[in-house]
């Protein structure tokens, strides 16, 4: 357990519907990583937080998608209209300042992920 | 094409026996290259960190090497125990955060 925590842990929806996915970080981590996992593959970056500011936004966070973190505290990623190409792990990630994010002085901690079927 | 790739893409050895995970990366410029472990259905775990000028770097059984030259690295694991069947992902970093690129994963399985 790394101290990231994600809720839920399993979704399954219908396609068309809206989720909304939390991830509560280690309490004094500054920044905050949505990721994306498909069966097989490695993670792919979707955005990034420090404290309240998006500051990063991947390509494949389409319109329909969108992360908050309002409080620089925990976090929401939601998905509007979901499609079953949606379906994947959600993965959330923390670290603390100070350090360039993603840079040699950074260790993200990974929560157990979100595993979302859309069908 | 992705910009990291893995090599072998599994892996099933006997428990006490070493083994050699790779990685071959064209993400460019490069900062930085790390290794994570992921339990089937967990977040990924790191495992070490290195810069462009780090050629090697331990964490106990676990050690990793990196030729910056040929866009390389490898992942040793020493004495394999039953615990360390998961995947294995090995991850680059680009110019930003959002060119954090991973590969898709060495699965190790490692038995009786």
């Amino acid at each position: 357990d790394t101290g990231v925590s994600q809720d839920p842990r399993h979704k399954i929806t219908k396609r068309g519907q809206n989720v909304t996915f939390r991830c509560d970080p280690i309490s004094e981590h500054n920044r905050l990583y949505w990721y994306r996992q498909t069966l097989g593959q490695g993670p792919e970056f979707l955005t990034y937080f420090q404290n309240e500011a998006q500051l990063e936004k991947s390509r494949l966070l389409s319109d329909r998608f969108s992360a908050e973190r309002p409080k620089g505290s925990f976090s929401t990623l939601e998905i509007q209209r979901t499609e079953q190409g949606d379906s994947a792990m959600y993965l959330c990630a923390s670290s603390e300042l100070p350090g360039l994010a993603g840079g040699p002085g950074e260790t993200q901690y990974f929560g157990p992920g979100t595993r979302l079927l859309v069908l | 094409k992705n910009q990291v790739e893995q090599s072998p893409q599994s892996l099933i050895i006997l428990e006490g026996k070493n083994c050699t995970l790779q990685c071959n990366y064209t993400v460019s410029p490069f900062s930085n290259l790390r290794w994570y472990k992921q339990d089937t259905g967990r977040g990924p775990v790191s495992l070490t960190i290195m810069t462009f000028s780090e050629n090697t770097k331990s964490n106990g059984r676990y050690t990793a090497t990196l030729d910056a030259d040929t866009k390389q690295s490898s992942l040793h694991i020493t004495a394999s125990q039953l615990s360390d069947s998961a995947s294995y992902i090995c991850v680059v970093r680009g110019r930003t955060a959002s060119k954090l690129t991973f590969g898709t994963g060495t699965r190790l399985q490692v038995t009786l």
